[in-house]
C-alpha cells in the first residue's frame, strides 16, 4: 500500500541549512513532490522531481531522491525566519493521479 | 492569472445541515481534486473529477458526501447532515489535461475551514 512517512518537526537556526526527510514505499511512484503550507493558507508548491532522477536543484532548494532506499529529501540553503511552515512530501503513482501526502514536517527557524 | 478560487474560506454549520463548498480551476484546467485535511495532518484523497465525469472517488465517505464538476461552473463538494467529525479544512487542487500525463503538478486553493457546531 501508499504511505509517505516524514518527521513531524524541525528547527534550525537562521541563516543555516535545513533537511527535511521522507520515506515514501510504493516503488511505483513517478513523481516526488514538496509542498509548503503556512498557517491558515493553502499548499503552496515548491518543487517535484521525476522518479528517474537524482536531484533537482532551484535556487535555494534542492531535492535528493535515493530510489533504492525510497528516501527523499528537501535542502533549503540559507534559511530565513519566512520559510518557517509546515512541509509536505507527497507522490503520485503511474496508476492513478491523486497524491498521498505524509503529515507534514513543522519546521521552525530560530533568529 | 487566478489561481484556484474555492470560497468560502470559513464556513460554520450546525449538525445536520448541509454544507456546499465550491471551487474554480486555474485558467486552462480541466482535472479537479477535493483533499480533507483533518487538524495537524496532511492531506486525504477524495475525488477526481472532469468535467461532468467523476473519475475516481475512492476516498469519499460512502455516505452523505457527493462532487461535480459540471460542464459550466465551479466544482462543487457537498456534504449532507453534517456531523462533528467532518470538521476539517477542505483543499480543491487543479491540473491540466492536455495529453493526459500523469504528474502534472497540482496546484492548491486556499482551501474551505469547515466548523460544525
Amino acid at each position: 500500500g501508499e504511505d509517505v512517512e516524514q518527521s513531524l518537526f524541525l528547527s534550525v537556526r537562521e541563516g543555516d541549512s535545513s533537511v527535511i526527510n521522507c520515506t515514501y514505499t510504493d516503488s511505483s511512484s513517478t513523481y516526488l513532490y514538496w509542498y509548503k503550507q503556512e498557517p491558515g493558507a493553502g499548499l503552496q508548491l515548491l518543487t517535484y522531481i521525476f522518479s528517474n532522477m537524482d536531484m533537482k536543484q532551484d535556487q535555494r532548494l534542492t531535492v535528493l531522491l535515493n530510489k533504492k532506499d525510497k528516501h527523499l529529501s528537501l535542502r533549503i540553503a540559507d534559511t530565513q525566519t519566512g520559510d518557517s511552515a509546515i512541509y509536505f512530501c507527497a507522490e503520485s503513482l503511474l496508476s492513478a493521479r491523486q497524491l498521498t501526502f505524509g503529515s507534514g514536517t513543522q519546521l521552525t527557524v530560530l533568529p | 492569472n487566478a489561481g484556484v478560487m474555492q470560497n468560502p474560506r470559513h464556513l460554520v454549520r450546525r449538525r445536520g445541515q448541509e454544507a456546499r463548498l465550491r471551487c474554480s480551476p486555474m485558467k486552462g484546467h480541466s482535472h479537479v481534486y477535493w483533499y480533507r485535511q483533518l487538524p495537524e495532518e496532511g492531506l486525504k484523497f477524495m475525488v477526481y473529477l472532469q468535467k461532468e465525469n467523476i473519475i475516481d472517488e475512492s476516498g469519499m465517505p460512502k455516505e452523505r458526501f457527493s462532487a461535480e464538476f459540471p460542464k459550466e461552473g465551479p466544482s462543487i463538494l457537498r456534504i449532507q447532515q453534517v456531523v462533528r467529525g467532518d470538521s476539517a479544512a477542505y483543499f480543491c487542487a487543479s491540473s491540466p489535461g492536455t495529453g493526459g500525463r500523469v504528474g502534472q503538478p497540482q496546484h492548491f486553493g486556499d482551501g474551505t475551514r469547515l466548523s460544525i457546531l
